[in-house]
């Protein structure tokens, strides 16, 4: 089946530092993948969406400049947070559909990477 | 406007009885509703969807769930829980058309505790 690898599964960093996490589809060609962010016994809050050669498209409320987001090739979409703060902590996960793929076509998840800010 | 309502926060079952966890949804469009389940600390797995053909949709691990229209709802049945299944639950809504094209919406998640 289709398999969404997420790099690091881990990281712990200090407050003020960028941590940059990867997505990268091995299987098949995802035109669009997705970035969410989840808290502690919470459903996944959509961070942006992120297109193939495009800039992303942030949801109200998540700080552009904060949550970089590159998706520069048909495999791979990177979010960087930049200038990390205790309060950026928290599971991140991103997803992926399949090029070609329409409403009814499933996301493909990667395993989510835990950042903790110190 | 879009929303799912998983009605049920947390739900424990012994092994070996029925699941049935609940989902309720609202959708102005066509929708496609899936299932996934979420071990701790791991991504997203699906288990089954729904996209206009079946009403009954089978998935894996023995799960099925019935979209009923009339009462908008897609619930996940099991008839009988096991051990591993244990994790976390979510209903997730997508849309065929609007600016909300292919976006999902989540569920907050139903816990699933099974005892011994």
């Amino acid at each position: 089946g289709a398999v969404v690898s997420q790099h690091p599964s881990r990281v712990i960093c200090k407050s003020g530092t960028s941590v940059k996490i990867e997505c990268r589809s091995l299987d098949f060609q995802a035109t669009t993948m997705f970035w969410y962010r989840q808290f502690p016994k919470q459903s996944l809050m959509l961070m942006a969406t992120s297109n193939e050669g495009s800039k992303a498209t942030y949801e109200q409320g998540v700080e552009k400049d904060k949550f970089l987001i590159n998706h520069a090739s048909l495999t791979l979409s990177t979010l960087t947070v930049t200038s990390a703060h205790p309060e950026d902590s928290s599971f991140y996960i991103c997803s992926a559909r399949e090029i070609g793929g329409t409403y009814m076509t499933p996301l493909h998840f990667g395993n989510g990477t835990r950042l903790t800010v110190t | 406007a879009q929303s799912v309502t998983q009605l049920d926060s947390h739900v424990s079952v012994s092994e070996g009885t029925p699941v049935l966890l609940r989902c309720n949804y609202s959708s102005s469009y066509s929708p496609s509703l899936f299932w996934y389940v979420q071990h701790p600390n791991k991504g997203l797995q699906l288990l089954l969807k729904y996209t206009s053909a079946a009403t009954l949709v089978k998935g894996i691990n023995g799960f099925e769930a019935e979209f009923k229209k009339s009462e908008t709802s897609f619930h996940l049945t099991k008839p009988s829980a096991h051990m591993s299944d244990a994790a976390e639950y979510f209903c997730v809504v997508s849309v065929d058309r609007g600016s909300t094209l292919g976006r999902l919406y989540f569920g907050r998640g139903t816990q699933l505790t099974v005892w011994p």
